[in-house]
C-alpha cells in the first residue's frame, strides 16, 4: 500500500462545475496536509494546507480533512479551464520534515 | 519577496559524469529540501538541510549528496550519473520553526526546478 494515494485521473469536469479531488494516507500519525498544483513542465505551486479536522476555505478552494478516515480532499468551485493541471496531495508525518507525495490527479476542465 | 531560485534550469550530461545543482531559498527561510520527480516514481524526497547540516535523508544511493552554506543556499551533487537519474530536481524552502511552533505551517515552497537529462 502506498503511503499517499490519489486517483491518477484524468478527472474531467465542465467549466463552472465543482471538481472534487481525493487523497488517502496510511500513516495515522500524519499531522499536516498540503495540496499543490502542478502545470505541465512547471514546478508544484502551493494551493493550501490543512492540519485540523474539518474544512478550510480559501477563495474557490476548500480543503477537507478527516483524520479518523485518513482522508483529505480538495474541492474547486466554479472550475475554470486554467485550473487544468495535476493536483498533488502531500502529507507530513509526525516528527518528520519530509513531505510524502501522492502520484497526483490530473484535472481537465472542459470549456 | 523573491521566490526560490534554482540554477541551472536545464542540464544535459552523459553517463558517468557528475553534476552540481544550486538552490537559493526564499529570504528568511533556513531550510532547504531537495526532491526528485520522475514520471514513474513521482516526487521523492532526497534530503533536507538546515543550519548547514543534513537533517533528513530519503532512500537514495550515496551518489546523491548535498550541502548548505551559511547564507542558506544549498547545492546538491550527483556523481557517476546513470540514465535513471534523468529527472526534474526540485528544491523547496521553508522557515522550519521548532516542531511545536511549526505545527501545520512549516510549508515548503518549490523553486522552478532543474531538468537533468542523462544521455
Amino acid at each position: 500500500q502506498k503511503e499517499v494515494e490519489q486517483n491518477s485521473g484524468p478527472l474531467s469536469v465542465p467549466e463552472g462545475a465543482i471538481a472534487s479531488l481525493n487523497c488517502t494516507y496510511s500513516d495515522r500519525g500524519s499531522q499536516s496536509f498540503f495540496w499543490y498544483r502542478q502545470y505541465s513542465g512547471k514546478s508544484p505551486e502551493l494551493i493550501m494546507f490543512i492540519y485540523s479536522n474539518g474544512d478550510k476555505e480559501d477563495g474557490r478552494f476548500t480543503a477537507q480533512l478527516n483524520k479518523a478516515s485518513q482522508y483529505v480532499s480538495l474541492l474547486i468551485r466554479d472550475s475554470q479551464p486554467s485550473d487544468s493541471a495535476t493536483y498533488l496531495c502531500a502529507v507530513k508525518g509526525e516528527g518528520r520534515r519530509a513531505l510524502t507525495f501522492g502520484s497526483g490527479t490530473r484535472l481537465q476542465v472542459q470549456p | 519577496k523573491a521566490g526560490v531560485t534554482q540554477t541551472p534550469r536545464y542540464l544535459i550530461k552523459t553517463r558517468g559524469q557528475q553534476v552540481t545543482l544550486s538552490c537559493s531559498p526564499i529570504s528568511g527561510h533556513r531550510s532547504v529540501s531537495w526532491y526528485q520527480q520522475t514520471p514513474g516514481q513521482g516526487l521523492q524526497f532526497l534530503f533536507e538541510y538546515f543550519s548547514e547540516t543534513q537533517r533528513n535523508k530519503g532512500n537514495f544511493p550515496g551518489r546523491f549528496s548535498g550541502r548548505q552554506f551559511s547564507n542558506s543556499r544549498s547545492e546538491m551533487n550527483v556523481s557517476t550519473l546513470e540514465l535513471g537519474d534523468s529527472a526534474l530536481y526540485l528544491c523547496a524552502s521553508s522557515k522550519r520553526g521548532t516542531e511545536r511552533a511549526s505545527g501545520g505551517t512549516d510549508t515548503q515552497y518549490f523553486g522552478p526546478g532543474t531538468r537533468l537529462t542523462v544521455l
